[in-house]
């Protein structure tokens, strides 16, 4: 057990619906980190939050949206849901996330994900 | 981006055999993890390793940051050992740090 939890672990919708994704860090990580699992693209980095400021953006679409709430959970929003968005979603926590050095503070340690299915 | 690319993608051992996977990256890097994904999907931490060498138990792992690769060595593997081992890198472009992810070597121990 990571210590980060996420939730719900499965949710199944249909297209053009809403969801909201949660993740709870592990207790002191400021760092929250959201990734998709897809079978084509592999493990793609979404967005980091530290501290409930956006920290780095990836491949998120304009569709997603992220928060991280002053207790330090952090939610995915993800609207107008396609079949393609279907995917294993991660969130990831870290004591700190600011590269200025490699520092075992950096590490990230992941949640058990939640599987949404597009129907 | 940076790319990262792991070998062999797939593999399949017997019970009680020795492998090396290797990742190779393509710019300078700030952080490397490796992961285990077990069966059941579960991401777990193996190693931080930016530079250097590692073990914990049957795994090892070397990290020659300025020839941009990390070795994953797994000695007498064992069936648990089985799921995908990810290489993940984090390097500063754009203005901020990114993480990538390699696609994974895919692993299966056989009893």
């Amino acid at each position: 057990d990571s210590g980060v939890t996420q939730t719900p672990k499965h949710l199944i919708t249909a297209t053009g619906q809403r969801v909201t994704l949660r993740c709870s860090p592990r207790s002191g990580d400021l760092s929250v980190y959201w990734y998709q699992q897809s079978l084509d693209q592999g493990l793609q980095f979404l967005i980091q939050y530290y501290n409930g400021e956006e920290r780095a953006k990836g491949n998120i679409l304009e569709r997603f949206s992220a928060q991280q709430f002053p207790d330090l959970h952090s939610e995915l929003n993800l609207s107008s849901l396609e079949l393609g968005d279907s995917a294993l979603y991660f969130c990831a926590s870290s004591v700190v996330g600011v590269s200025s050095g490699p520092s075992s503070y950096n590490e990230q340690f992941f949640g058990p994900g939640t599987r949404l299915t597009v129907l | 981006g940076i790319q990262v690319e792991q070998s062999p993608p797939d593999l399949i051992l017997q019970e009680g055999a020795n492998s090396t996977l290797r990742c190779n990256f393509s710019d300078s890097v700030n952080n490397l993890q490796w992961f285990h994904q077990n069966p059941w999907g579960q991401l777990i931490n193996l190693f931080y390793i930016p530079s250097g060498t590692k073990q914990n138990g049957r795994l090892s792992a070397t990290t020659v940051a300025t020839e941009r690769y990390s070795l994953l060595y797994i000695s007498s593997s064992q069936t648990t050992d089985s799921g995908v081992y990810f290489c993940a890198v984090v390097n500063f472009r754009g203005g901020s740090y990114i993480p990538t992810f390699g696609r994974g070597t895919s692993l299966i121990v056989h009893p």
